[in-house]
């Protein structure tokens, strides 16, 4: 089993609805993040949490929420997807012990917003 | 703030040619790590190096080669003797003193290798 597990895999949905994008890890890392991946502009952060009570915006974080609810799991939610949200999107821990910033990625969550 | 530009969007070459995919970084932190990872076409993140501030010597692994140069401010990624199975895309990133900062990643080079 992958050590960082996202759910669902590829999601198809409706502009205007709620979607829940999960991340689990067993790697007990203390730090998660969550990237957005688009075509030609790389991989962006949206938000991270460097441990179950810290949460923080990164670079596109308007139109997304996150809720840390245990150190192994990290949700990311469109509270009314839109369009140009359909994007790849990964979740990536770290380990708060490793100066390097390493990130562990899982698979990916392919999201459509129609 | 940190940066880091990949200018090269896209490259093709023809098996068994090298080709040398470009990195440029910008940070004002004097202790840093420098990577690279792989998406192959079936879209997973694959990690491939990573590399301090204060280790200048450069690398090889295998068909790999990694040259940094702080005085340029680059961290290029060589592959010798490309091979179809070396088609991705590769992402240069940056991360800050003790990994406080998140990576910070370049838009990518999407590399074809063509038979």
């Amino acid at each position: 089993d992958a050590d960082v597990t996202q759910t669902p895999r590829n999601r198809i949905t409706k502009t205007g609805k709620r979607i829940m994008l999960e991340c689990s890890q067993t790697k007990g890392h203390d730090r998660m993040y969550w990237y957005r991946q688009d075509p030609g502009l790389g991989l962006r952060l949206i938000y991270y949490s460097f441990d179950v009570k810290d949460i923080n915006k990164g670079e596109i974080s308007d139109g997304y929420s996150v809720s840390r609810q245990a150190q192994a799991k990290f949700s990311l939610s469109l509270e009314s997807a839109i369009p140009n949200q359909t994007a790849l999107y990964f979740c990536a821990t770290s380990d708060l012990g490793a100066a390097t910033g390493e990130l562990f990625f899982g698979e990916g969550s392919r999201l459509t917003v129609l | 703030a940190q940066k880091v530009t990949q200018a090269q969007t896209e490259i093709s070459v023809v098996e068994k040619e090298d080709v040398t995919l470009d990195c440029v970084y910008e940070t004002r932190d004097t202790t840093y790590y420098l990577f690279w990872y792989k998406q192959p076409p079936s879209g997973e993140l694959v990690f491939l190096i990573r590399r301090n501030s204060f280790d200048e010597q450069n690398e090889i692994s295998g068909r790999y080669s990694w040259n940094f140069q702080k005085s340029t401010s680059s961290f290029n990624f060589t592959i010798t003797a490309s091979q179809v199975v070396d088609s991705a895309v590769y992402f240069c990133a940056l991360s800050g003193y003790s990994g406080n900062t998140p990576l910070v990643f370049g838009k990518g080079t999407r590399l074809s290798v063509i038979a």
